[in-house]
C-alpha cells in the first residue's frame, strides 16, 4: 500500500456518460497529480492541485475538470465520455517539496468506455 | 517545458547479467530532479532511483544505479544481478521544481530471461 488510494479500481461504462475519479493523497502530503496513460503510451500529465489550488494543467481535455478539497483529497470528473477515454488514470501525491522518496502514485483506475 | 526520450522501446538481459536502460531529457531549468519509475504488470508505479541535478554523485539504490550525465542531459539506469522481478516497464522522468509536474518518457520494456 503506497499510502494513496484510488477510487475505484476499475469502471466500465458507456459512451456519453460522465464518471468521477477519486483520489486520497498519501497521509501529510499537500500536491496531488492526475495522470492519464493510454495503452502502449507513456503517462500524460493531466493537472495539479497544490493545498486546494489549481498549480498546473497539462494536454487535460475541455471535458475533463478537476478539484482537490479542503482535506486535501481530489475528484477527476470525465464527462461526454468517448472510446478513446480509455485508459489507467493514476493520481499521485507529493509534500510540500520533493522528498526522498519523490512522488507517491496510487494503484490507479482502469476506465473502460464501451 | 521539458522533454525525456527512451530510445530502446524494449531491452532484454539474461538472469544475473547486467543491463542499462537510456534516457536523455531536454530542460530549461537550472535546477532539477530526475527519477526512474518501474511498472510491473500489476500497473503500479514504483520508484527505482531519484537524482537532484546539483548533486555530482550519482545515486545508488541496491541493484539499481544511475549515469547522470549533465552536460549531455543523459540519465541512464544500470540493473546489476538482474533478477526475473525486474521485469516491468521502466520510466524515466524529470520534474523542473519541487513542486513540479513529472514528465515522462514513453518507457522501455525490460524482458529478463531466465
Amino acid at each position: 500500500d503506497s499510502g494513496v488510494t484510488q477510487t475505484p479500481k476499475h469502471l466500465i461504462t458507456a459512451t456519453g456518460q460522465r464518471v468521477t475519479l477519486r483520489c486520497s493523497p498519501r497521509s501529510g502530503d499537500l500536491s496531488v497529480y492526475w495522470y492519464q496513460q493510454s495503452l502502449d503510451q507513456g503517462l500524460q500529465f493531466l493537472i495539479q492541485y497544490y493545498n486546494g489550488e489549481e498549480r498546473a494543467k497539462g494536454n487535460i481535455l475541455e471535458r475533463f475538470s478537476a478539484q482537490q478539497f479542503p482535506d486535501l483529497h481530489s475528484e477527476l470528473n470525465l464527462s461526454s465520455l468517448e472510446l478513446g477515454d480509455s485508459a489507467l488514470y493514476f493520481c499521485a501525491s507529493s509534500p510540500r517539496g520533493i522528498s526522498n522518496y519523490g512522488y507517491t502514485f496510487g494503484s490507479g483506475t482502469r476506465l473502460t468506455v464501451v | 517545458a521539458q522533454t525525456v526520450t527512451q530510445s530502446q522501446p524494449e531491452m532484454s538481459v539474461q538472469e544475473a547479467e547486467t543491463v542499462t536502460l537510456s534516457c536523455t531529457y531536454d530542460t530549461s531549468e537550472s535546477d532539477y530532479y530526475l527519477f526512474w519509475y518501474k511498472q510491473p504488470p500489476s500497473r503500479q508505479m514504483i520508484l527505482v532511483i531519484r537524482q537532484e541535478a546539483y548533486k555530482q554523485q550519482n545515486a545508488t539504490e541496491n541493484r539499481f544505479s544511475v549515469n547522470f550525465q549533465k552536460a549531455a542531459k543523459s540519465f541512464s539506469l544500470k540493473i546489476s544481478d538482474s533478477q526475473l522481478g525486474d521485469a516491468a516497464m521502466y520510466f524515466c522522468a524529470c520534474s523542473p521544481t519541487s513542486y513540479g509536474k513529472l514528465t515522462f518518457g514513453q518507457g522501455t520494456i525490460l524482458t529478463v530471461h531466465p
